[in-house]
């Protein structure tokens, strides 16, 4: 039963800390996805990959968000230094294809950050 | 910017009831897609539609992409007690896709 994981599945930090959510995508999905959930903005692409290669990260705030892919098997999204408002549920999904489907979406990391 | 709206809001129908919800949009898009959040978790990918006017089944969900391509509609049939969540829609163009905001379903037994 193939499955998109992440972790952690909470996290709790005070502000200006670093936080490092991680994703494994399906084995065999070559699209990977990262999107943020609030109650105000619903849900939001931030960043997503094809084939590892970063391939639109408009939605993200590039000064304190970042994300990569340093294998077929991992993706992570940082946020350096956090702050209350980046408090939201974080969904990593992987897709095939070319085109912006996410076929399966991981159970979410929830951020709290006090 | 692009911004797509979903009605209704909300839904409470009884157990055995078709339902039926839209996405519209003042935008274009290419590919639409729906979705069925359950509390704690991700979303689940129900119908993806890639053309004008298509109309695509998975069970007793039934979507259709809009001739218009700004809008699409979401079609549940004889409704379980299950089919509770919130549903979302997609509207993707090239490489953007957005969200709408949900219709949340609450189905009484």
């Amino acid at each position: 039963d193939a499955r998109v994981t992440q972790t952690p599945r909470h996290k709790v930090t005070e502000m200006g800390q670093e936080v490092t959510m991680r994703c494994q995508p399906i084995l065999g999905h070559n699209t990977v996805f990262w999107y943020r959930q609030t109650m105000m903005q619903g849900l939001e692409l931030l960043a997503y990959f094809r084939n590892r290669a970063p391939l639109d990260d408009s939605g993200m705030p590039k000064d304190r968000f970042s994300a990569e892919m340093p294998d077929a098997t991992l993706a992570t999204l940082k946020i350096q230094p956090s702050e209350p408002r980046d408090s939201a549920v974080y969904f990593c999904a992987s897709g095939f294809g070319q085109g912006v489907i996410s076929e399966y979406f991981g159970p979410g990391t929830r951020l709290t950050v006090t | 910017g692009q911004q797509l709206n979903q009605s209704p809001q909300s839904m409470f129908i009884q157990e055995g009831e078709d339902v039926s919800m839209n996405c519209t949009s003042s935008s274009i898009f290419n590919t639409w897609l729906w979705y069925k959040q359950d509390p704690g978790e991700g979303p689940v990918l129900l119908i993806a539609l890639y053309k004008a006017g298509e109309l695509t089944s998975n069970g007793r969900l039934t979507a259709q992409f809009g001739i218009t391509r700004k809008d699409s509609f979401l079609n549940i049939s004889a409704s379980i007690p299950s089919d509770v969540g919130i549903y979302f829609c997609a509207g993707g163009f090239y490489d953007k896709v957005i969200f709408g905001p949900g219709t949340s379903l609450s189905v009484i037994p």
